[in-house]
């Protein structure tokens, strides 16, 4: 199995700050790296798929990038709406696994 | 507008049987796969398998193996879930989530198993 090492499990942050988050495979996972945010008691939702590709209807200040076994998810400026929890998913192959979670907290 | 709707939470008793249901609207049922994914209190997130919703075919992954049933009424839009000798490890939020990479999730169902 693919594992998926994201970091950092917490994160501490104020409104308008850019922040990256991290998720590192054991093995090459060909760019099939999704990002998901994830608020208490809601559905998780899709930010970014295949590394790069910003899923319709989330914001600009989301993107991500990586390549191999490293990607980055980066907000690049910090809104009140965007304090959640923050996992990866490698879905290059099965079975799939995700991330431990990034919880993103309002300084 | 695409939706996953799951149906409410279940409490359970250990060695007893649960069915949980996820509702798909908004899209042509069979022209995406179905996922299964636990998240049990306070640990991470974990892929449980895919049912091809043409087919009916699941495929499990090996930590779900046995206990576990996915199914479909297809007619209904609908993907379920059985876990049967319900454990307290079975204790978890159980989402499902559409197609691969999946885009849509439902809101997930609280299932606990105590005595």
């Amino acid at each position: 199995d693919i594992q998926m090492t994201q970091s950092p499990s917490f994160l501490s942050a104020s409104v308008g700050d850019r922040v990256t988050i991290n998720c590192k495979a054991s093995q090459n996972i060909n760019k099939y790296l999704n990002w998901y945010q994830q608020k208490l008691g809601e559905a998780p939702k899709r930010l970014i798929y295949n590394t790069n590709n910003l899923q319709t209807g989330i914001p600009s200040r989301f993107s991500g990038s990586g390549s191999g076994t490293d990607y980055t998810l980066t907000i690049s400026s910090l809104q009140p709406e965007d304090f959640a929890t923050y996992f990866c998913l490698q879905h290059n192959s099965f079975p799939w696994t995700f991330g431990g979670g990034t919880k993103l907290e309002l300084k | 507008q695409i939706q996953l709707v799951q149906s409410g939470p279940e409490l359970k008793k250990p060695g007893e049987s649960v069915k949980i249901s996820c509702k798909a609207s908004g899209y042509t049922f069979t022209d995406y796969a179905m996922h299964w994914v636990k998240q049990a209190p306070g640990k991470g997130l974990k892929w449980m398998g895919w049912i091809n919703t043409y087919t009916g075919k699941p495929t499990y992954a090996d930590d779900f193996k046995g206990r576990f049933v996915f199914s479909l009424e297809a007619s209904a839009s609908t993907a379920n879930l059985q876990i049967s000798n319900l454990k307290n490890e079975d204790t978890a939020t159980y989402f499902c989530a559409r197609g691969y990479g999946p885009d849509y999730w439902g809101q997930g169902v609280m299932v606990t198993v105590s005595s």
